[in-house]
């Protein structure tokens, strides 16, 4: 079974520009989280999808940044315009099941900002 | 608040000691607890968890960990530390409720002398 895979590994973008990443959760999971880890500080949660429904978006930072997850398959998170504090590490998971014990993490994309 | 403290930002031990890395966690309510690590260039890979039941967790590559709830501690151990152990670890919680967000720590980077 192919685990969460996150594309691209790493980008590296200018200020005011847009980035897409992308995150193909586990087959047949129905659940996909992405939480963020910036420079020094803990990884923290973004939003959580049910199949292509948002169920908690409280940790997404501001309105520069757009999650979508069309067909209940693989998820795109959108930063637009990104902005230096926005570097960090973007991470993946997905569950089958609604419970935490459960979530399997992607490698992650490292995001740098300049 | 919900939170998580690994007071320890980077700890280094020579290969072959043992090792224990420190965790403490701020609930309402006994969490799901939760150790992660993170290789270079690699995803966050479970290690451990404690759900209920037995307070001692045995893991993955030999680690364990202690929940001791009147110290509201997680702390994850080892015995003998093998270079390939060299990594950043994170403690993480979850709540028992249909909430499905892990709330993690900073990280502790573990540097293995030879």
């Amino acid at each position: 079974e192919a685990g969460v895979t996150q594309f691209p590994s790493h980008s590296v973008i200018e200020k005011g520009q847009t980035v897409t990443l992308r995150c193909d959760p586990i087959s047949g999971h129905d659940n996909l989280y992405w939480y963020r880890r910036v420079m020094g500080k803990e990884i923290k949660f973004l939003l959580h999808f049910v199949k292509e429904s948002k169920q908690d978006e409280s940790g997404m930072p501001n309105n520069r940044f757009l999650a979508e997850r069309t067909g209940g398959t693989y998820s795109t998170l959108k930063v637009q315009p990104a902005e230096l504090e926005d570097s960090g590490v973007y991470f993946c998971a997905s569950s089958r099941g609604l419970a935490v014990e459960t979530q399997y993490f992607g490698p992650g994309t490292r995001l740098l900002v300049l | 608040a919900q939170s998580v403290t690994q007071p320890d930002i980077h700890i280094t031990v020579s290969e072959g000691a043992s090792l224990e890395l420190r965790c403490n966690y701020s609930y309402g309510a006994t969490p799901y607890l939760f150790w992660y690590v993170q290789s270079p260039g690699q995803g966050l890979q479970l290690l451990l968890k404690y759900l209920s039941g037995d307070t001692l967790v045995q893991g993955i590559k030999g680690f364990e960990a202690e929940f001791k709830r009147s110290q509201s501690s997680f702390n994850l151990r080892k015995p003998s530390v093998h270079w390939s152990d060299a990594a950043e670890y994170f403690c993480a919680v979850g709540a028992r409720t249909r909430d499905d967000k892990i709330i993690f720590g900073k990280g502790t980077r573990l540097h293995i002398l030879p």
